[in-house]
């Protein structure tokens, strides 16, 4: 089965409106990372996060490490979010072999 | 800001016939990556490597090859190229445990 789960799979906000998108993953991470995937279809990383919570920016992310569960809350969002967030865990437990979800698709409306 | 250049940036190629994909980075990174990306599969793991002259398989390996023979160069070929190996192709280098930085990606269209 999908070893990586996230929902939901689309989310439309209005601008200003916080969103949270969840990671649900069926085996043991070492690593979480959360992922952004412009329309344009390039990728860039947003944050690690393995377990606790982290910021930066407008981003939250919560990794529950024992309840194989990760979201990512954006706050006050802008247009400029709008893309496709992708968790990838690692299952290598050395750090370099990802599995990633098949991504939250995110539209902000001004 | 790290650098992971691919090339080309899109093919057509046909069945049957050889396809090489490209992957230049200047992050001084160890590991490299290529990625597939599918509509409802998301990216997944071909092949990597962590050291020049040596490959190792990822997830989906069947039908490529990989070759490293710098630390900044990643290849993916595909000797015999097949319909179902249509996709987006993303190369990737990291240190271990650390950031991804993706290239632009690939995208491939075998006929």
């Amino acid at each position: 089965g999908q070893q990586v789960q996230q929902s939901p799979a689309s989310l439309v906000l209005q601008e200003g409106e916080n969103a949270e998108l969840q990671c649900n993953f069926s085996s043991t991470a070492t690593q979480l990372q959360w992922f952004y995937q412009s329309p344009g279809g390039s990728l860039v990383s947003l944050l690690s996060n393995p377990s606790g919570t982290k910021h930066t920016g407008r981003l939250t992310s919560t990794t529950v490490t024992k309840e194989r569960r990760s979201s990512l809350h954006i706050s006050s969002s802008q247009t400029t979010d709008s893309g496709t967030y992708l968790c990838a865990i690692d299952r290598s437990n050395m750090g370099y072999k990802l599995t990633f979800g098949t991504g939250t698709s995110l539209l902000v409306d001004p | 800001e790290a650098a992971v250049t691919q090339s080309p940036r899109s093919k057509v190629a046909v069945t049957g016939g050889k396809v090489t994909l490209s992957c230049h980075q200047t992050n001084n990174h160890d590991y490299m990556y290529w990625y597939r990306q599918d509509t409802g599969h998301g990216l997944r793991l071909i092949h990597y490597s962590y050291v020049a002259d040596s490959t190792e398989k990822g997830d989906i390996p069947d039908g490529y090859k990989a070759s490293r023979p710098s630390q900044e160069n990643f290849s993916l070929i595909l000797e015999l190229a097949s319909l179902s190996q249509t996709a987006v192709y993303f190369c990737a280098s990291s240190e271990r445990a650390e950031t991804l930085y993706f290239g632009s990606g690939t995208r491939l269209t075998v006929l």
